[in-house]
């Protein structure tokens, strides 16, 4: 399609399990943003993919959490040993390059992947 | 205090009513964003803008440099409109693709 693809939409785990949650961007933007939102709360940055360059992991609340972009695509971003509190919708989007101009940093956001540890 | 402030939390209207929701920021900004997020979690881009005032539709987005304050318009609202409405923004001078979000304000239109 032509816009940002998450999946899974939906996905239930057991505490200590590992978790992939993957990303695909509208062809052509450099720019792939993860976010994560919990229940009731605003929009929390995880991690930015900009081109080739290194992403920036400022956003990740734990070293449980790591993410990648292969080929300058497709993102997956793993969680580890999840636990009760990563409960959350994780959000994807991606922008033609960054968001400072307006001709090229229009956000464009996938579905989420809602992603409930029991 | 949050960076991004924005009013009213909870917002309620009839339908065919005009709606002003606001947002004041205490940064210097390069852009401000306004997003549209309906229940279900889709995220959808309404505005960004760097100044002045733009419009689609029944949408209408300003921005107030100098006061730090955007407001974003609905004119004859419609219950379609429920969703919660938050505002970004890209900080001058940092890095630009963090946004700032605020909390975001809970429109209810009823019929």
């Amino acid at each position: 399609g032509a816009g940002v693809s998450q999946s899974p939409s939906n996905k239930v785990t057991e505490k200590g399990k590992d978790v992939e949650l993957r990303c695909d961007p509208i062809s052509g933007h450099t720019a792939l943003y993860w976010y994560r939102q919990s229940l009731g709360q605003g929009l929390e940055f995880l991690i930015y993919f900009q081109g080739n360059s290194a992403p920036d992991k400022s956003g990740l609340p734990s070293d449980r959490f790591s993410a990648e972009r292969t080929g300058g695509s497709v993102s997956t971003l793993t969680i580890q040993r999840t636990q009760q509190e990563d409960s959350a919708v994780y959000l994807c989007a991606s922008s033609l390059e960054g968001l400072a101009r307006a001709n090229t940093g229009e956000l464009f956001f996938g579905e989420g992947s809602r992603l409930t540890v029991l | 205090k949050n960076e991004v402030e924005q009013s009213p939390q909870n917002l309620t209207a009839q339908e065919g009513e005009f709606i002003t929701i606001n947002c004041s920021y205490s940064v210097g900004i390069s852009a401000l964003h306004w997003l549209q997020q309906h229940p279900g979690g889709g995220i959808v881009s309404l505005f960004m803008l760097s100044s002045g005032k733009k419009k689609h539709g029944r949408l209408i987005a300003t921005i107030n440099i100098q006061e730090k304050h955007s407001s974003l318009h609905i004119t004859a609202s419609h219950p379609r409109d429920s969703a919660v409405y938050i505002c970004a923004v890209t900080e001058s001078g940092g890095s630009n693709y963090k946004l700032t979000f605020g909390k975001g304000t809970l429109l209810t239109v009823n019929p």
